[in-house]
Order: C-alpha cells, then structure tokens, then sequence
C-alpha cells in the first residue's frame, strides 16, 4: 500500500514571507498523480496544485510550486509571498495513474501566517 | 456550475443506528468519492463510484457502504453506529478520467453518541 509522510504537523510563516512544505511517499508505482490539497477552516478541501509522475517539469500555479524528486520519492510544497488568507491544513496526497480516484492522503501540515 | 453538495451538514446519531449521508456532484460529473476524517486517522478513503458501479474500496468494514443512482447523486449508509464512527465525511466529485480533478464538498459532519 502506498504511504505518504508529511513530517511537519505544523509549520509558522510571516506574511509575504516563503514557506516550504515537506511530503514523502512510498510506492512501487512508475505512473501516478500527486497532489496538494488545502483545507482551511471553513473545511472545504481546495487543490492547490498537481504534478503528473512522468512530467519531469515541477508544477506551478501561481504563487505555489512544487520541487518532484522522482527517485527520492518527495514533494514539497513551496508557497511564495505568503497571505493570510494561506493559513489553513496543507494536505500531501497521492494517487496511482489506474486506481480512478482513491487518494491517499498524508497526515497533515498546519500553516500558520502571521502578520 | 454549482459545487458539490452534501447533506445534511451536521448530524447526531445514537450507537446502534443507521446515518444515510447525501453527495449531490458537480453536474456532469460522473465520479463520486467518499472519505472519512478523523484528528487521530486523518482522510481515509471510503469507497468510489462511477457510472453507478463501485470502482475502488478502501479498508473499512461492511457496515460502510454506499450507492451511486443514475443521476450520480451518490448516497452513503453506515450501519450499526459506533463511536468512533464519529467524523467529517467528505464527497468529492469528477468528471471520470484519471487526468480530471476532483472537487470537494463541504462534508457531513457525524457525531455519533
């Protein structure tokens, strides 16, 4: 079964600041999805951002980007000129290219921004 | 487009009853996915449905179980409540094909007593 490690249950960034989002996955897999997800205290879940496995490019959206380490099996979240409004709990997840749509999720990192 | 929606959005429930949750998806989504949150468990996943068929299951016992209609309303049903039952449950809905995201509803939130 794959697994995803987020090692940071809590992370702090001043606002317009960079903050770097650790998360680990375990998997035999050559074709998957990876995704980071947002989840603020309102409780509905927003994608930040997604990487295929077999583009090498990191994705980036906006102020939000990825470094994908294939071999290394990680992928941070790195969220540029941090707002308030990006406090909320970070999710790492991952899904395998043919299983439809069942995440799996990691544990969890929560951002706070401060003024 | 309206999002996904579930309801209701708060629920209490006594051990030993039954909870039918609601997921109305995004329109023309044929996808549905549920998943259970927990502080001690984290997002697990539940089940999903495409095409009114169940395509994954995750690892939770047969009194959780779920359906999907034609219209892709999707509908969850646990049965014999039990504390730990206790949890956000999120619906997130897509289009169907693996490269298409998903979309999150707000959740139900079950408190079972």
């Amino acid at each position: 079964a794959q697994t995803v490690t987020q090692s940071q249950p809590e992370m702090s960034v001043q606002e317009a600041e960079t903050v770097t989002l650790s998360c680990t996955y375990d998997t035999s897999e050559s074709d998957y999805y990876l995704f980071w997800y947002k989840q603020p205290p309102s409780r509905q879940m927003i994608l930040v951002i997604r990487q295929e496995a077999y583009k090498q490019q990191n994705a980036t959206e906006n102020r939000f980007s990825v470094n994908f380490q294939k071999a290394a099996k990680s992928f941070s979240l790195k969220i540029s000129d941090s707002q308030l409004g990006d406090a909320a709990m970070y999710f790492c997840a991952y899904r395998r290219e043919d299983s439809g749509y069942a995440l799996n999720f990691g544990k969890g990192t929560s951002l706070l921004v401060t003024p | 487009k309206a999002g996904v929606t579930q309801t209701p959005r708060y629920l209490i429930k006594t051990r030993g009853q039954q909870v039918t949750l609601s997921c109305s998806p995004i329109s023309g989504h044929r996808s549905v996915s549920w998943y259970q949150q927990t502080p001690g468990q984290g997002l697990q996943f539940l089940f999903e449905y495409f095409s009114e068929t169940q395509r994954n299951k995750g690892n939770f016992p047969g009194r959780f179980s779920g359906r999907q209609f034609s219209n892709s309303r999707s509908e969850m049903n646990v049965s014999t409540l039990e504390l730990g039952d206790s949890a956000l449950y999120l619906c997130a809905s897509s289009q169907g094909q693996s490269s298409y995201e998903q979309y999150f509803g707000p959740g139900t939130r079950l408190t079972v007593t």
